[in-house]
């Protein structure tokens, strides 16, 4: 089984719509837990961290649940610009900072 | 301030010879990290470097790999003897280290083996 996985999607969805992704992972020690984005041919960026008691930034809402172990990515009215590929990123649990990525799953916002 | 930098962007070599990447981290983090990504998939953890600790090497694929760093300055990525598979954008980021676990990544070198 892989540490963290996503489903590849895509998911293509029309400008103003909620998309939802989850993400599992393996390691019931992993502490910390964030959401990057990835633009096509760029870098991966942090989006946002997931906290236990579940947070939101703007149109964004991510959950955590630690007794399933999966996170989630709520996106509320989608924008042709959140149109990336999202990154599910869990810490490895071994003592430092060492972050086991999912293979990301990728949005198509479209007009 | 300036982020992470990487050189060269873009790299061409042709298959069994050496090749160099570099990264330089923002000023001030302690730790870096190494990573490949191949076309259409997720990021592969190569190497980490926390100051003068020994690193973690348990993602390097092959002994054609290795990495240096020193201090907490530049780090270089070698790999000998390249294969077509070695093909990948490599990318290079780097983090405060002190539990902060954001990481801030290079623009990425891709390195294309012929």
């Amino acid at each position: 089984r892989k540490e963290v996985e996503q489903d590849p999607g895509p998911f293509n969805v029309p400008e103003g719509a909620t998309v939802a992704f989850n993400c599992t992972y393996s390691n019931s020690a992993s502490q910390s837990f964030f959401w990057y984005r990835q633009d096509c041919r760029k870098e991966p960026k942090l989006l946002m961290s997931v906290y236990s008691s579940g947070n939101e930034d703007g149109r964004f809402t991510a959950q955590l649940n630690r007794a399933s172990q999966y996170i989630s990515l709520l996106i509320r009215d989608s924008k042709l610009s959140d149109s990336a590929t999202y990154l599910c990123v869990v810490n490895w649990s071994g003592g430092y900072n060492k972050l086991i990525f999912g293979a990301g799953t990728r949005l198509a916002v479209h007009p | 301030g300036a982020g992470v930098s990487q050189s060269p962007s873009n790299k061409v070599t042709e298959k069994g010879k050496d090749v160099e990447l570099r990264c330089d981290p923002i000023s001030g983090h302690t730790a870096l990290y190494w990573y490949r990504q191949r076309l259409g998939q997720g990021l592969e953890f190569l190497i980490y470097f926390q100051g003068n600790s020994a690193p973690d090497k348990s993602g390097l694929p092959s002994d054609r790999f290795s990495a240096e760093r020193t201090g907490e300055s530049v780090s270089t990525l070698t790999i000998q003897r390249t294969q077509q598979e070695d093909s990948a954008v490599y990318l290079c980021a780097s983090s405060t280290g002190t539990g902060s676990h954001e990481q801030y990544f290079g623009p990425g070198t891709r390195l294309t083996v012929t």
